[in-house]
């Protein structure tokens, strides 16, 4: 699993509230993803960074932000939840720690978001 | 723009049954090609991946060969048994940030 840990792996929230996902990985790589799971649609990138402070939109980025302080930890805000929003948040990263080495890609564990 | 497009799901097949699982891609230049499964409850894995035109990815008996005349990356195996039933995803990346594109995914049950 290379190293990567999402919390929390559930939780419930209510519409409007803003809702925090970490992702944290321990091998020191360079690029780290978000991505949102939903029926008929596979797994469609919100976000991904590239860098400590470094970060892109993905296809579905409206609704969300992300912060990367450390190079271990990767933040999905949600500023104010939807329940469109309601899903399963997948963290990745690329293993490799130059710009432009990209190997595998993993993924952890997931955490799964209810939006009431 | 890049896009990717599995076949409906869900397959059902009994074991020791022929799999395949069709893959075709849109895509500018050279993608890198990959098959990802997911088990019940979890995460992603990676199967198997093909990173040039008439590469073929192998890994636990399933198999995939990148076809850039036809824009393919079927997944095949030979005989699948019950404990292959999962999710599986089709997947293209694109050098820039190693973002993946993913299919919409095909459910595959194996019976007993």
């Amino acid at each position: 699993d290379a190293g990567i840990t999402q919390s929390p792996r559930h939780k419930v929230t209510e519409t409007g509230t803003p809702v925090t996902l970490r992702c944290h990985q321990t091998e020191n790589h360079r690029y780290m993803y978000w991505y949102r799971q939903d029926p008929g649609h596979g797994l469609r990138l919100i976000h991904y960074s590239y860098g400590v402070k470094d970060t892109d939109k993905g296809e579905v980025s409206d609704g969300y932000s992300v912060s990367r302080s450390k190079t271990e930890d990767f933040l999905l805000t949600l500023e104010s939840a939807t329940s469109s929003q309601t899903s399963v948040y997948f963290c990745a990263i690329t293993e490799g720690t130059a710009i432009g080495e990209y190997n595998e890609q993993f993924f952890g564990p997931g955490t799964r978001l209810t939006v009431l | 723009g890049n896009s990717v497009t599995q076949m409906e799901g869900p397959v059902t097949l009994s074991e020791e049954a022929f799999l395949t699982i069709n893959c075709t891609y849109t895509a500018t230049g050279y993608p890198s090609l990959f098959w990802y499964v997911q088990y019940p409850g979890e995460g992603l894995q990676l199967l198997l991946k093909a990173t040039k035109a008439d590469d073929k990815g192998s890994n636990k008996g399933f198999e995939a060969t990148y076809r850039k005349e036809t824009t393919s990356f079927h997944l095949e195996k030979g005989s699948v048994q019950v404990s292959d039933s999962a999710v599986y995803f089709c997947a293209l990346r694109y050098n820039q940030g190693g973002k993946l594109i993913f299919g919409q995914g095909t459910e595959l049950s194996v019976k007993p």
